[in-house]
């Protein structure tokens, strides 16, 4: 079975402070990770994912992603927050493809992150 | 922008009623999913879909049921709507690839 873990429910920042939200995982084989933002009343918006390859990931909205193997992390940061970066972000993963059911994404429970001015 | 979209956005209704929330996907995805959300809170799968005639249950029991008979067309019918079915439902795609998924702005739905 898949996991994933956002140990965090909430994180506050100062704008312009780097900011890091956590995400650890379990999965058997190699893992597919995936970071998701998702604005009040609205639907989640894909920011990044990591399937192989260098360990850094570079998304949208100058966010980042790093994969720590050895420490099954998929950790997302931001060098300077902004007040609009204020919203809910879930971390996903899932295994490589082996069958049936095995498409699925499992995300973790979220975490708040808001950026003060 | 993904080219998925879900009506209503908004929906109010009274216990008993039946209702359908539409999703359409205009980028040839073969697979489709449904979520329930409760506000700030984490997603539950309710239903997914692996192509067309095929449907299946998802990790959270739900009393509403699905049907893919287009590709692009995901609906989910509640019969009879009650309050605990007060909740937010996003749709989602895939196609090939590392599966990542592509959300719709979501149905919220409020049985008085």
């Amino acid at each position: 079975a898949q996991s994933v873990a956002q140990p965090e429910d909430q994180v506050n920042v100062a704008e312009g402070n780097p900011l890091t939200v956590k995400c650890t995982y379990s999965v058997s084989g190699n893992p597919y990770l995936f970071w998701y933002v998702q604005y009040p009343n609205r639907g989640l918006q894909f920011l990044l994912k990591y399937i192989t390859g260098d360990n850094l990931v570079k998304g949208s909205y100058g966010f980042e992603a790093e994969f720590n193997k050895s420490q099954t992390s998929f950790h997302l940061k931001k060098p300077s927050a902004l007040v609009s970066d204020s919203a809910l972000y879930f971390c996903a993963v899932r295994a490589p493809y082996s069958g049936a059911g095995s498409y699925q994404l499992t995300f973790g429970k979220g975490t708040k992150l808001s950026v003060i001015p | 922008e993904a080219d998925i979209y879900q009506t209503p956005r908004y929906l109010v209704i009274g216990t008993g009623k039946k209702i359908t929330l539409e999703c359409s996907q205009t980028m040839g995805h073969d697979k489709m999913y449904w979520y329930q959300q409760d506000p700030g809170m984490e997603l539950h799968l309710i239903h997914y879909s692996y192509g067309v005639n095929s449907t299946e249950k998802g990790d959270l029991s739900s009393e509403s049921t699905v049907s893919r008979i287009r590709t692009e067309h995901f609906p989910l019918t509640l019969e009879s709507a009650r309050p605990s079915h007060t909740s937010q439902y996003l749709c989602a795609s895939s196609g090939q690839g590392a599966g990542e998924l592509f959300f719709g702005e979501g149905s919220r739905l409020t049985v008085l």
